[in-house]
């Protein structure tokens, strides 16, 4: 049964960058495709992007520039950064497993971490 | 990248059914059978209720079922329960693979 456990660093400064890990625990990272989506505090789901360690990322259009997703698969961890943090980034981020690798399409968001909640402020 | 909708609320009562839409387009929800849905409870965790437009993983109850026509999916709640109560969002696969959330509704079992 894998299992994801986020760690962030709670509070980021404005125009500083955000840096979340989730660590994967109970199979190889390399078996699986990885996603981050984050959640704005009483908003909706927004999906981040995925990763897997044999592929390019994938990111959300429209938030492509400022996102950078890389994986570890001798710590069985992967990442997500966000430059010119802003207050718009204020959300918990969640990660979570894409399914199985190879596939050619993503069947689903699942199992979840907890989620981080990150707070861009002064 | 285009946005799927969702009613904001719906509502029933125990032991109704209940159908929460979820409207994309040809570049989403009409060209792939990959949308999967999601419950929510407030400060919980997502859960996968409804993968591949009308798949259920193993664990989630037989009341919970979805559907699309042309470029709308649909998840129905038979048998309405108050533990029902919660947020779904709905997700796609993209033409761009990339994937999309709906905004989510709130069901409030009355």
């Amino acid at each position: 049964q894998v299992q994801l456990q986020e760690s962030g660093p709670g509070l980021v400064k404005p125009s500083e960058t955000l840096s979340v890990t989730c660590t994967v625990s109970g199979d190889s990272i390399s078996n699986y495709y990885w996603t981050w989506i984050r959640q704005p505090p009483g908003k909706g789901l927004e999906w981040i992007g995925y990763v897997h360690y044999r592929q390019s990322a994938i990111y959300n259009p429209s938030l492509r520039s400022r996102f950078t997703m890389s994986i570890d698969t001798s710590r069985n961890q992967f990442f997500l950064k966000v430059t010119s943090a802003a207050a718009a980034d204020t959300a918990i981020y969640y990660c979570a497993s894409g399914g199985p690798y190879p596939v050619a399409y993503l069947p689903w968001f699942d199992p979840w971490g907890q989620g981080t909640l990150v707070t861009v402020s002064s | 990248q285009a946005a799927l909708t969702q009613p904001a609320s719906v509502s029933g009562s125990p032991g109704q059914s209940i159908t929460i839409s979820c409207t994309g387009s040809s570049s989403d929800v009409g060209s792939y059978d990959l949308v999967s849905w999601y419950q929510q409870y407030p400060g919980k965790v997502p859960k996968l209720m409804i993968y591949d437009v009308n798949k259920r993983p193993s664990g989630v109850s037989n009341r919970f079922s979805g559907s699309k026509s042309g470029n709308t999916a649909s998840l129905t709640i038979s048998g309405l329960q108050a533990e029902d109560e919660a947020d779904y969002y709905c997700c796609s696969h993209t033409r761009s693979y990339t994937y999309v959330f709906g905004p989510g509704t709130k069901l409030t079992v009355l």
